[in-house]
């Protein structure tokens, strides 16, 4: 079955500090991987996407994520965190139980807190 | 151009009775999809629309169903309301789905009393 994990409830970093959420998948066939960050009682904006080629992919709002096939996760990565940056976080796969499908399958989210 | 537009955003029922949301994708975009968001179950994918075809359904009951019109509009219908059928309710579209990102809505806020 397909899944995404976000091992993390919650993340807490310094305003400055390099960040990191993570995110590991499960699924058949070649993963296409997703970020989404949501803002309070707001829908969610796209950050990056992986479908193939180079393992580091660049987003928006200076994230950027690495695809690690080995250990099946996808991990975002932002090099100085922002208090604007706090918000919550999805990792999202497509399903690839079908070709002919844009169904994404989401982690529970994470929460990260970027402290002044 | 205009984001994907949600209506109404928000909602207050009854139980049983009956609601419709209303999704109005990017211009150009001919995929859209339904999300339920609660804070027990996270993002949960309810349909996939594309080209006036559902190209994928999730695992909810028949008490929920959608459509899409020739314009790429869509709706999505519940029926005989339950009070766990309270949450956001997200639309996404984009070009063809497929490894495509999505882009989503602001969401329609269903409460159910």
């Amino acid at each position: 079955a397909q899944s995404v994990a976000q091992p993390e409830d919650q993340v807490n970093v310094a305003e400055g500090n390099p960040l990191t959420v993570k995110c590991t998948y499960s699924v058949s066939g070649n993963p296409y991987l997703f970020w989404y960050v949501q803002y309070p009682n707001r829908g969610l904006q796209f950050l990056l996407k992986y479908i193939t080629g180079d393992n580091l992919v660049k987003g928006s709002y200076g994230f950027e994520a690495e695809f690690n096939k080995s250990q099946t996760s996808f991990h975002l990565k932002k090099p100085s965190a922002l208090v604007s940056d706090s918000a919550l976080y999805f990792c999202a796969v497509r399903d690839g139980g079908s070709s002919n499908t844009g169904k994404l399958i989401f982690g529970q989210g994470t929460t990260l807190q970027v402290k002044p | 151009k205009a984001g994907v537009t949600q209506t109404p955003r928000y909602l207050i029922k009854t139980r049983g009775q009956q609601v419709t949301l209303s999704c109005s994708p990017i211009s150009g975009h001919r995929s859209v999809s339904w999300y339920q968001q609660t804070p027990g179950q996270g993002l949960q994918f309810l349909f996939e629309y594309f080209s006036e075809t559902q190209r994928n359904k999730g695992n909810f009951p028949g008490r929920f169903s959608g459509r899409q019109f020739s314009n790429s509009r869509s709706e999505m219908n519940v029926s005989t309301l339950e009070l766990g059928d309270s949450a956001l309710y997200l639309c996404a579209s984009s070009f063809k789905g497929v490894g495509n990102e999505q882009f989503f809505g602001p969401g329609t806020r269903l409460t159910v009393l």
